[in-house]
């Protein structure tokens, strides 16, 4: 185990709704990147946040929006949920921003409907 | 466009025999290539890494062989074992270290 852990493991959201996904990351990390896996694709790179700001974003809308708490655990929000976001969502720490070590919490099964 | 493009998609090798898995990569700003594991229902998790500043990485049955002229890089599993089945991603990233770019995964099936 990683020490990374998300909430919830699986959810079910109607096309348009909005969804806020949770991640704790591990102790003593402070740097908290997000990731969208369509079924059979590699991860894809949403946004990374260091110290509670946002430090690099991929290319996703702007309905993708997170947080980071002083605590360094963080939320991921999407709003207007389509069908299309339906993923698993990763989240992986690491010890500072420009760590290369990252490790990876089990996921969050999205499903929209 | 960073890429990472990875090959075969699916690879079935028989329990003993070697697993390998290619990358290959556009950016030269990549400085950190890691491979990570992931079996189903299951976060990714970290299997080795390699600079490019080596051209070989070996750890227990797994080896990393990097080509920097050819920005390829390579996974080699000896003696798969049937609990090595599971879905493998190479990635990169650059000094930065904001974001891994991964590549499409391979699924490996190790046959008994």
């Amino acid at each position: 185990e990683t020490g990374v852990t998300q909430s919830p493991t699986h959810l079910i959201k109607t096309r348009g709704q909005q969804v806020t996904l949770r991640c704790s990351s591990q102790s003593g990390h402070n740097t908290v990147s997000w990731y969208q896996q369509a079924l059979g694709q590699g991860p894809q790179f949403i946004f990374q946040y260091y110290r509670e700001e946002e430090n690099g974003r991929g290319n996703f809308p702007p309905r993708f929006s997170g947080l980071q708490f002083p605590n360094y655990s963080s939320e991921l929000n999407v709003n207007a949920l389509e069908l299309d976001d339906s993923a698993l969502y990763l989240c992986a720490s690491s010890l500072e921003s420009g760590w290369t070590e990252a490790f990876f919490g089990q996921g969050t099964r999205l499903t929209v409907v | 466009q960073q890429q990472v493009k990875q090959s075969p998609q699916s690879l079935i090798v028989q329990k003993g025999g070697i697993s390998i898995i290619n990358c290959a990569y556009e950016n030269t700003a990549f400085d950190y290539f890691p491979w990570y594991q992931q079996f189903p229902g299951k976060g990714p998790a970290l299997l080795i890494a390699i600079r490019p500043d080596v051209s070989e990485k070996k750890e227990g049955r797994f080896t990393i062989s990097f080509n920097k002229s050819a920005k390829q890089f390579s996974l080699h599993i000896m003696d798969s074992q049937p609990g090595d089945s599971a879905t493998y991603f190479c990635a990169a990233t650059s000094p930065s270290g904001s974001r891994l770019t991964f590549g499409e995964g391979t699924q490996l099936t190790v046959n008994p």
